[in-house]
């Protein structure tokens, strides 16, 4: 049983172009949980996500980042029109229920440079 | 609002030491409790899993406690090992089903 995987591991990007992030959960898990590492900070929660709905993103910035979980493949992270200020490693995580008594997994994370 | 705080914010012991690291959260309607650890430029890896009914959870020379009514979670690392060196992280869910993360402390094992 595979693990969570994120792709890609490292990304760069030039300032305004978009940046697409991928997150493949665990077999089994129908929760995605998107989480932001800002260099020297801890992780900041953006998006939670089941299959085909969002169910809280009170944690994502208003413009330029979406998220998506379709009913069949990978939950996508989009960044539209980066710049500088949106490099960090981008982590995420899945469980078969939400966080209330159920063990969390993440992925090794896409670290996103802006150039 | 769940706020998470971990202290020390960095640790360096000698080889062998036992160590206790600390967290303590603001909101004690926590369901659940996890530490993790990062290595550097690495992912999360799921140490400890502490759930609401629980108080105490052991993995190997880890162990981890919760106490809800002193909004309260520790991890005792027994014998540490250079092999320990790593950032750890807790996180405690509340009833909006997600994790909230502390800043994590730094630990440092010297052989």
């Amino acid at each position: 049983n595979a693990g969570v995987m994120q792709n890609p591991r490292h990304l760069v990007r030039r300032r305004g172009q978009e940046a697409r992030l991928r997150c493949s959960p665990m077999k089994g898990h129908s929760h995605v949980y998107w989480y932001r590492q800002l260099p020297e900070e801890g992780l900041k929660f953006m998006v939670y996500l089941q299959k085909e709905n969002i169910i809280d993103e009170s944690g994502m910035p208003k413009e330029r980042f979406s998220a998506e979980f379709p009913k069949e493949g990978p939950s996508i992270l989009r960044i539209q029109q980066v710049v500088r200020g949106d490099s960090a490693a981008y982590f995420c995580a899945s469980s078969r229920s939400p966080f209330l008594n159920t063990e969390a997994f993440f992925g090794q994370g896409t670290r996103l440079t802006v150039v | 609002k769940q706020e998470v705080t971990q202290i020390p914010a960095a640790l360096s012991v000698p080889e062998g030491e036992n160590l206790v690291l600390n967290c303590s959260f603001t909101d004690s309607a926590i369901y659940n409790l996890q530490w993790f650890r990062q290595d550097p430029g690495k992912g999360l890896t799921s140490l400890l899993l502490i759930q609401s009914s629980q108080r105490e959870q052991t993995s190997g020379r880890l162990n981890a406690s919760l106490d809800k009514s002193s909004g309260r979670s520790t991890l005792y690392i027994a014998a540490s090992q250079p092999g320990d060196s790593a950032t750890y992280l807790c996180a405690g869910s509340g009833n909006t089903g997600k994790l909230i993360f502390g800043q994590g402390t730094t630990l440092q094992v010297k052989p």
